[in-house]
């Protein structure tokens, strides 16, 4: 099962910046948190992890509270091409253990 | 980031025939690959993991003799329907652990349709 908890949809505003919930209370020491989106009929794709400090790439930023029991993924200027199913995942550094998909959160692009 | 690459995108095949789907890392060597399979707006479910050289372990509820897995090399897995049937109809979707320690990169996916 899913340790993770997501709000099943979310709307953004086209270029305001989106920013996805994710609880995951009963998260361990060694695991980190991991954020994927599926654009529709396409396999899931990487988009940032980290363990206890906050997280910056080309696409988005990781925010993780002090407590590791939830996080927030943020997408700075939303496009339509974001909209997506966004899983955020909760996963030990294991190399044979693998990803558990929830639900996620279907995010919902506006123009 | 590491490309995973999946073939064919999309198969339609005839009730009792078998298909074969194919998942290649193409610039990385991946011991480990995992097989899902995604039923209309559900989530991703793990069938098997294959690592290479060995045996795939199923998960359980995954028929290993319907579902035949080979990861003969470091860079390809293979997954097999055999007998496949209308409910086999999904889309399958494989991931392989990248270079760095910690993320999987998934290929696009294959969409078959069981007829």
């Amino acid at each position: 099962d899913a340790k993770t908890t997501q709000p099943p949809s979310m709307d953004c505003a086209e270029g305001r910046a989106a920013n996805l919930p994710c609880n995951h209370s009963t998260i361990s020491g060694n695991e980190y948190v991991y954020w994927y989106r599926q654009i529709h009929s396409q396999g899931p794709q990487y988009i940032i992890h980290g363990l206890k400090n906050n997280e910056t790439n080309e696409m988005a930023s990781l925010i993780i509270t002090e407590d590791r029991k939830s996080s927030t993924l943020i997408l700075p200027h939303a496009t339509l091409r974001d909209t997506a199913v966004y899983y955020c995942i909760v996963r030990a550094d294991n190399y044979g253990q693998n990803f558990v998909f929830g639900p996620g959160t279907r995010l919902s692009v506006l123009p | 980031g590491a490309v995973v690459s999946q073939h064919p995108s999309r198969v339609i095949c005839k009730s009792g025939t078998s298909v074969k789907i194919e998942c290649r890392s193409l610039d990385f060597q991946a011991t480990t690959m995992f097989w899902y399979r995604q039923f209309p707006k559900q989530s991703l479910m793990l069938m098997a993991t294959s690592n290479e050289g060995s045996k795939a372990t199923y998960e359980q509820g995954v028929e290993k003799d319907k579902f035949l897995i080979n990861h003969a090399s470091l860079t390809l897995s293979t997954l097999t329907v055999t007998s496949a049937h209308p409910e086999d109809s999904s889309f399958y979707i494989c991931s392989a652990r990248g270079q760095g320690p910690y993320v999987a990169f998934f290929g696009q996916g294959t969409r078959l349709t069981v007829v």
